[in-house]
């Protein structure tokens, strides 16, 4: 069974770095194929993906925040982390985070996790 | 403003067949597959379609998903009030290299 939780703060002053790690479990992120990806939605509005990071340590960062994104995996906890730097408020979202399913394609992420809500806020 | 183009919103009463579209361009689902997303109010996203028009294993048949050219296409025949939610088209994106997002459609069963 594929479970993901993603955890961290919820309320981040504006310009503070933000850390998000996603706790998963059901499968490792050493297995060939594997990606997880973080996919934020704010209040109301459309999904955007953000990052993902491949067993390999391949990682895509979407082009409009890829100066302020950071992915990385921690294989013998199961974690993988997102880090953004320099926060706004337009960063207010829920995060989640999100296993694709190779056999399914590049975009074919089967599992998620819960999400989180985070605030930017002075 | 998503790379992908959905209308904001679709409708029909109970038993009837809805379809809504998704357009992008060559470097998205002109050459990649195209994907559906349902998310229920409050809940996280869940895999609808992929690989164009498969359905993972769970997902009713009354869910259908086609593509051509560079654009897609999700229709739910026999509407039920559960199927009321947002739904989201996705595609990797070749320029971006990553997944895109349509803006979401939310679906009203009246």
């Amino acid at each position: 069974q594929i479970t993901l939780k993603e955890s961290g703060p919820t309320l981040v002053i504006p310009t503070q770095t933000l850390t998000l790690t996603c706790t998963f479990s059901g499968f490792s992120v050493r297995t060939n194929g594997v990606g997880v990806g973080w996919i934020r939605q704010p209040p109301g509005k459309a999904l955007e993906w953000l990052a993902l990071i491949y067993w390999d340590d391949d990682k895509r960062y979407n082009p409009s925040l890829k100066n302020r994104l950071t992915i990385t995996k921690d294989t013998s906890k199961n974690q993988v982390v997102l880090r953004m730097t320099n926060t706004d408020p337009v960063d207010t979202a829920t995060y989640y985070c999100a296993y694709r399913l190779q056999n399914f394609g590049p975009a074919a992420f089967a599992y998620w996790g819960q999400g989180t809500l985070v605030t930017v806020s002075p | 403003q998503s790379v992908l183009t959905q209308p904001p919103s679709a409708s029909g009463t109970p038993g009837q067949r809805v379809t809504m579209s998704c357009s992008g361009s060559s470097s998205n689902i002109g050459n990649n597959y195209a994907y559906w997303y349902q998310q229920l109010p409050g809940t996280a996203p869940k895999l609808l379609i992929y690989s164009n028009d498969q359905r993972p294993s769970g997902v009713p048949d009354r869910f259908s998903g086609s593509k051509s050219g560079t654009s897609a296409s999700l229709a739910i025949s026999g509407l039920r009030s559960e199927d009321e939610a947002d739904y989201y088209c996705a595609a990797w994106d070749d320029s971006l290299r990553g997944p895109v997002f349509g803006g979401g459609t939310k679906v009203t069963v009246l």
